[in-house]
């Protein structure tokens, strides 16, 4: 069990550009959260998916953010176009089938900046 | 819609003492609220959960309470120590999806 990986662990971009966030769940973990934490608040939810399927979004996630988990197993968080308004750290987590009142298992996250 | 809130930004306790923080909710919805903790550059690490149904759980120096009719809950750590030192995040969730967390609670445990 090595934990939740995310890659890369900074990223600092130009407005307008597009970036992309990799997350490696725990590989028995078949649910997989996106969250975002800017400064001075706490994680606020983005996005989930059980296994493949992106059960649920937030109002949060724009048109200019999509997620995908192919197969289930590691997920991707783009953003395109970029504004400055995007920088924040990116938290991914994951957790097992019935795993209520284990908490979520989070990574270290990714640090957008933009510019 | 801040569903889960944590009044205090930051909290001081000597060593040795009780740490209690708090949070408020508003959902009644919520079947599970947790801590976390969490310290510089790393995600925030799960600390301690209480179900709906119960009002308190204990883990070593850890206690969180539930009180339901005030929809609020409160972590006690004690005795407190130095490497407690982080910020504390309450969080609650449904079905253990879309967690919902409070904005934290520095807490500094002093020598």
């Amino acid at each position: 069990d090595t934990g939740v990986s995310q890659d890369p662990r900074h990223k600092i971009t130009k407005r307008g550009q597009n970036v992309t966030f990799r997350c490696d769940p725990i590989s028995e973990h078949n649910h997989l959260y996106w969250y975002r934490q800017t400064l001075g608040q706490g994680p606020e939810f983005l996005t989930y998916f059980q296994n493949e399927a992106q059960l649920e979004k937030s109002r949060l996630l724009s048109d200019r953010f999509s997620a995908e988990r192919p197969k289930g197993s590691f997920s991707t968080l783009e953003i395109q176009r970029t504004e400055q308004g995007d920088s924040a750290m990116y938290l991914c987590a994951s957790s097992r089938t019935g795993g209520a009142g284990y908490g979520y298992t989070f990574g270290s996250g990714t640090r957008l900046t933009v510019v | 819609d801040q569903q889960v809130k944590q009044n205090s930004p930051s909290l001081s306790v000597q060593e040795g003492r009780i740490s209690i923080l708090n949070c408020d909710y508003t959902n009644s919805m919520f079947d599970y609220f947790l801590w976390y903790k969490k310290y510089p550059a790393e995600g925030p690490t799960f600390l301690i959960s209480i179900s709906s149904i119960k009002d308190k759980n204990e883990d070593g120096r850890f206690t969180v309470f539930l009180n339901k009719s005030a929809k609020h809950l409160s972590l006690h750590i004690v005795p407190s120590q130095p490497g407690d030192s982080a910020v504390y995040f309450c969080a609650a969730t449904i079905n253990n999806n879309d967690m919902r967390f409070g904005a934290g609670t520095r807490l500094t445990v002093k020598p």
